[in-house]
């Protein structure tokens, strides 16, 4: 079936110290994920998307982590920023990765930074 | 190269009315996506288009929501007879090819009175 989710609604993070958003999801077929960063009034922002036939995947500051064995990924954002703060989606393709289809989004959480 | 652009950013409409949103894609995007977000939830997928074609519908209510993609011009979402409850966020995406990431405008938020 088509889920992602089980977010935590939100989530409170020092500036400066890493934020660590986590997602599971339920279809043990599900091959690809991508998280989205939506501002207040915008709309979601590509951040960094995984493949299953790996586990990490490193950008600018942000890690993705999946865990295949348990549906678990994982969001780290280092060294985190006031421009940080937002509502953070992990979301997958219907149909998998290289079909074009809908996304499916979780219901998100949102990430505030403390000063 | 702008991104995807929506308008209106705001819309509102009377119970009854008609709401006609537009999106237009980044420039050599042929695939068009709308989704709706209710307050503190997630995108929802509506429809899916390519130029001229309604390729996947799923998404849409049987009922007063049609959408377009033409040849030339925006792709448009119509949603007649509006209720309070089509009070949403309508997100348009856009992509060059099926398996590329969708990019998102900063959509069009609809209030009915």
């Amino acid at each position: 079936g088509e889920s992602v989710g089980l977010h935590l609604p939100t989530l409170s993070v020092q500036e400066g110290d890493n934020s660590i958003i986590n997602c599971a999801y339920s279809n043990s077929a599900s091959d690809y994920f991508i998280w989205y960063k939506q501002e207040s009034g915008k709309g979601p922002q590509f951040i960094i998307d995984i493949r299953s036939n790996m586990d990490k995947r490193q950008g600018q500051r942000v890690t993705v982590l999946l865990n295949k064995t348990v549906k678990h990924l994982s969001l780290q954002i280092a060294a985190t920023q006031p421009g940080d703060s937002a509502v953070y989606f992990c979301a997958e393709p219907s149909s998998g990765y290289s079909s074009a289809s809908k996304i499916i989004f979780g219901s998100g959480t949102r990430l505030s930074i403390r000063p | 190269n702008a991104g995807v652009m929506q308008n209106p950013r705001h819309l509102v409409r009377r119970r009854g009315q008609e709401a006609r949103l537009r999106c237009s894609p980044m420039k050599g995007h042929s695939h068009v996506y709308w989704y709706r977000q209710l307050p503190e939830e997630g995108l929802k997928f509506m429809v899916y288009l390519q130029k001229e074609n309604i390729i996947d519908e799923s998404g849409m209510p049987k009922e007063r929501f049609s959408a377009e993609f033409p040849k030339e011009g925006p792709s448009i979402l119509r949603i007649q007879q509006v209720v309070r409850g089509d009070s949403a966020a309508y997100f348009c995406a856009s992509s060059p090819r099926g398996d590329q990431p969708q990019h998102f405008g900063d959509g069009t938020r609809l209030s009915i009175l």
